[in-house]
């Protein structure tokens, strides 16, 4: 099993260009997230999706919007990227939900934005 | 929202001493608390949790306790090694949120 997979893991873009970071997971799991990592911050939670067909909105959504493509597939799109959106993200899945154990994490994708 | 504080931001420890690392969180509904490793340049990953049921839980050198009352939990690392190195952060439930993290430096 390859876990939870990032792609990719390296994008450098220009302010105001669009992105999609793909994530997938062979675990069967039905809760999937997506992380952003600054220095000094932690983990700060962009979008989640519960189960298959929902997804809701994280700490820090703006500038985001995610699709859970199917039970394995959950992107990250970044319309109009800032630099402030230069961060690592980490797409992260689960069994069931925050509560019902391991968070399970991909590599990473390091987005810097120009 | 949950709020998770988590302290100290950084810790320095000889190797073979213990570290701990607090985290307080604020709401009373809160019933399970993990804790992610997480070294230069990887990915975090799980080293132990606890769910409010219980108010300690041993690994080998490393055990979490938990204090409902006063709602803070800590991770207690027993005879550190240089390989603890890595920043730690702690989670509580409520939009999963977790704290800033911990950069253990252990040195040998």
């Amino acid at each position: 099993n390859a876990g939870v997979t990032q792609t990719p893991k390296f994008q450098v873009l220009k302010t105001g260009q669009s992105m999609t970071l793909q994530c997938a997971q062979d675990m069967n799991h039905n809760s999937m997230y997506w992380y952003r990592q600054d220095p000094g911050m932690g983990l700060r939670l962009i979008y989640y999706s519960a189960s298959e067909g929902t997804t809701d909105k994280g700490e820090v959504p703006n500038g985001y919007n995610v699709s859970r493509l199917n039970k394995r597939e959950f992107s990250l799109r970044l319309e109009s990227a800032a630099p402030s959106q230069t961060s690592v993200y980490f797409c992260a899945s689960s069994v069931q939900g925050f509560n019902t154990g391991e968070l399970f994490f991909g590599e990473g994708s390091r987005l810097t934005v120009l | 929202g949950e709020n998770v504080e988590q302290h100290p931001s950084t810790l320095s420890v000889q190797e073979g001493d213990s570290a701990v690392i607090k985290c307080t969180y604020s709401d009373s509904a809160s019933n399970y608390f993990p804790w992610y490793k997480q070294e230069l340049g990887k990915r975090p990953q799980l080293i132990i949790d606890i769910r409010s049921n219980v108010g300690e839980k041993k690994d080998q050198r490393i055990a979490v306790t938990l204090n409902k009352t006063a709602k803070h939990f800590s991770l207690h690392i027993t005879e550190t090694q240089p390989e603890d190195s890595a920043v730690y952060f702690c989670a509580a439930r409520g939009d999963m949120r977790f704290g800033a993290g911990t950069r253990l430096t252990v040195k040998p």
